[in-house]
This record gives C-alpha cells, sequence and structure tokens, in this order.
C-alpha cells in the first residue's frame, strides 16, 4: 500500500524557513517524479514543485522560485522541500503526491495528509 | 505558461442529475489532463487522467472527454457522496498548473 506521511509544517515569521519531510512506503520511490502542492485556506490547488525519479530534474512554479527547494533522499525514501525567504502568502496545506507514470510524470495519483505552514508574526 | 480555466465555478445540481464541468487551456496539452475530486476537509483523489482514463476504483458515473484546449468532465448521475471540488490539472510538462476549481453541491 503506498504511503505519503509529511512532517514539518508549524508557526514561522515572515522571512523565516522551514523544511518539509514526505516520508514514503510502498512503492519504488526512486522510480518515480513527486510533487508538492499547496492549498491556502479556503483556496484552490497550487501546483508548488517537483523532482523527478533520479533527482536530476526539478521545477518550481513562479511564486516561489528562488525560494523554495526541493531534494529527495533515495535511501530514506524521503521527499523535501525547504521553504525559505516566507511571505504570509506561502501560508498553507502543503501535500506530497506520487505521480502515476515513471518515465512520463503524469497526473498525481496518491497524496499525503497534508501538513500546514503558517507563516505570522 | 499554460494556464487552465474551469466553469462554472459552483453548481448546485439534484440527485440524478447529468452535471457537466468544463476545463480550457490556453494552449494546446493533447490529452495530458487530470481531474481531482476533493471532498470537504479531505485530501484530493485522482478520478480520471489523460483526459478520458478513468482510475482504478473511481466509480463509472463519471467520465472525461476533450483533447486539445477544451476538455469535460461528466458525472452521469449525481450522487450525494459527489458533494466536493473538482480541479483540472495539466499534466503533460511542468509547471503542472491546475484549475481554479468547481464547486458541487445538491440542490
Amino acid at each position: 500500500e503506498v504511503q505519503l506521511l509529511e512532517s514539518g509544517g508549524g508557526l514561522v515569521q515572515p522571512g523565516g524557513s522551514l523544511r518539509l519531510s514526505c516520508a514514503a512506503s510502498g512503492f519504488t520511490f526512486s522510480s518515480y517524479a513527486m510533487s508538492w502542492v499547496r492549498q491556502a485556506p479556503g483556496r484552490g490547488l497550487e501546483w508548488v514543485s517537483g523532482i523527478s525519479g533520479s533527482g536530476g530534474s526539478t521545477y518550481y512554479a513562479d511564486s516561489v522560485k528562488g525560494r523554495f527547494t526541493i531534494s529527495r533522499d533515495k535511501s530514506k525514501n524521503t521527499l523535501f522541500l525547504q521553504l525559505d525567504s516566507l511571505r504570509a502568502e506561502d501560508t498553507a496545506i502543503y501535500y506530497c503526491a506520487k505521480h502515476l507514470s515513471g518515465r512520463n510524470w503524469g497526473a498525481l495519483d496518491y497524496w499525503g495528509q497534508g501538513t500546514l505552514v503558517t507563516v505570522s508574526s | 505558461d499554460i494556464q487552465m480555466t474551469q466553469s462554472p465555478s459552483s453548481l448546485s445540481a439534484s440527485v440524478g442529475d447529468r452535471v457537466t464541468i468544463t476545463c480550457r487551456a490556453s494552449q494546446g496539452i493533447s490529452n495530458y489532463l487530470a481531474w481531482y475530486q476533493q471532498k470537504p476537509g479531505k485530501v484530493p483523489k485522482l478520478l480520471i487522467y489523460a483526459a478520458s482514463t478513468l482510475q482504478s476504483g473511481v466509480p463509472s458515473r463519471f467520465s472525461g472527454s476533450g483533447s486539445g484546449t477544451d476538455f469535460t468532465l461528466t458525472i452521469s448521475s449525481l450522487q450525494p457522496e459527489d458533494v466536493a471540488s473538482y480541479y483540472c490539472q495539466m499534466h503533460n510538462s511542468a509547471p503542472f498548473t491546475f484549475g481554479p476549481g468547481t464547486k458541487v453541491d445538491i440542490k
């Protein structure tokens, strides 16, 4: 059974940093691209960042480019998102999600329960 | 970047009604389009990918169609458990943009 478990969220001041983790199990982690998707309170879904199975390719939404860094640790089956220079508008639930296809990324077929990031003074 | 739009933004329909939601991409994306359902307070769930392929376990009353820039999600007979927000997403290349969502409830 595929499981994705996020952690690392919390309350942080504007300009601060957080590191989110997503522990994956139930599939061959290194074979699948992964993404982070966020949802601000009462708002829709926003794709934030994605990383290929090998970790060699990374992509970011314009809203977070230069501030967030995605990475993965094959030995620990864990996905990460480093959040720097945080702003109030980054307040959201952050979900990690697995891409369906091993080769061509594809849709997001499994999602974690999410971790809440609140940016406020 | 490709932009995704959805219409309507919300709808109210009776149990048993046929419901159609439209998604439009600002550029052609072939059939690289997914639909997700998010019930209140829950995690998003993949319903359809590649525009028309039903994800395993999804009821057959859900169907998807379209190619290029225009896509539709159809619920053939709306059920009370279908109350949710529905999002389209392009999945051919990053950024994997979502549409703004359509909220569906029961009249």
